[in-house]
């Protein structure tokens, strides 16, 4: 079935470092592909979005781009920040109306000033 | 209010009750989404509602766990004696109907059983 694969954290990084967390997928067809953000005691945040191969998503600095040659999604960022601190998810649907998000288990991120 | 609203924030149960948890979507959206997250895991689908109608709820686990939307607005996940493996976080999520629209997530219910 279809699935997401992330990178295992925790990442820790100082600010104004470069992050890149990692993220693979298994799917058929053409799905979206997504990162979500979780800060501490809050819900889910959609942070970006790409929906066709070769699309990059970007939002607050961060990047990611849909590579359909090595099914990846990796998310960018050039210069982190302590406020990046958070849980991240990467996920997929096939874009469909009414079809689940399927989501990878988190990369949480801790950023130190 | 602007975003999807989920109460209670936090529910604690003894084995064995019945505990009803409820969700506001986003005002006009169609789509309803519950998932169940469990600690340090990503959120896993439970089932999704397209107005009143519930399409899919594949991701239920056991038959103890019933969700309803009857007006195609607010909805509630209804768990029917609680075990302690239901202990997780339950997150609704609402989207307009349309191809390739993100999600939109509540805060989400914390549900402890004891």
């Amino acid at each position: 079935g279809d699935s997401v694969t992330q990178m295992e954290g925790p990442v820790t990084l100082s600010e104004e470092a470069f992050l890149t967390i990692n993220c693979t997928y298994t799917a058929t067809g053409y799905p979206s592909l997504f990162w979500y953000v979780q800060y501490p005691g809050e819900g889910l945040q959609l942070l970006l979005k790409a929906t066709k191969a070769d699309d990059k998503g970007s939002n607050k600095g961060f990047e990611a781009t849909y590579r359909k040659e090595t099914t990846s999604f990796h998310l960018e960022k050039g210069s982190v920040q302590v406020s990046d601190s958070a849980v991240y998810f990467c996920a997929l649907t096939k874009g469909q109306a009414g079809t689940a998000l399927i989501f990878g288990k988190g990369t949480t991120l801790s950023v130190s000033s | 209010g602007a975003g999807v609203s989920q109460s209670p924030r936090y529910k604690v149960a003894k084995r064995g009750q019945d505990v009803a948890l409820r969700c506001d979507p986003i005002s006009g959206h169609v789509s309803l989404f519950w998932y169940q997250q469990a600690l340090g895991q990503g959120p896993e689908f439970l089932t999704y509602f397209q107005n009143e109608a519930q399409l899919d709820k594949s991701g239920l686990p056991s038959d103890r766990f019933f969700a309803e939307r009857p007006e195609g607005s607010v909805s509630t996940l209804k768990i029917q004696r609680t075990q302690q493996e239901d202990s997780a976080v339950y997150l609704c999520a609402s989207s307009s109907y349309s191809d390739n629209q993100p999600q939109h997530f509540g805060d989400g219910t914390r549900l402890s059983i004891l």
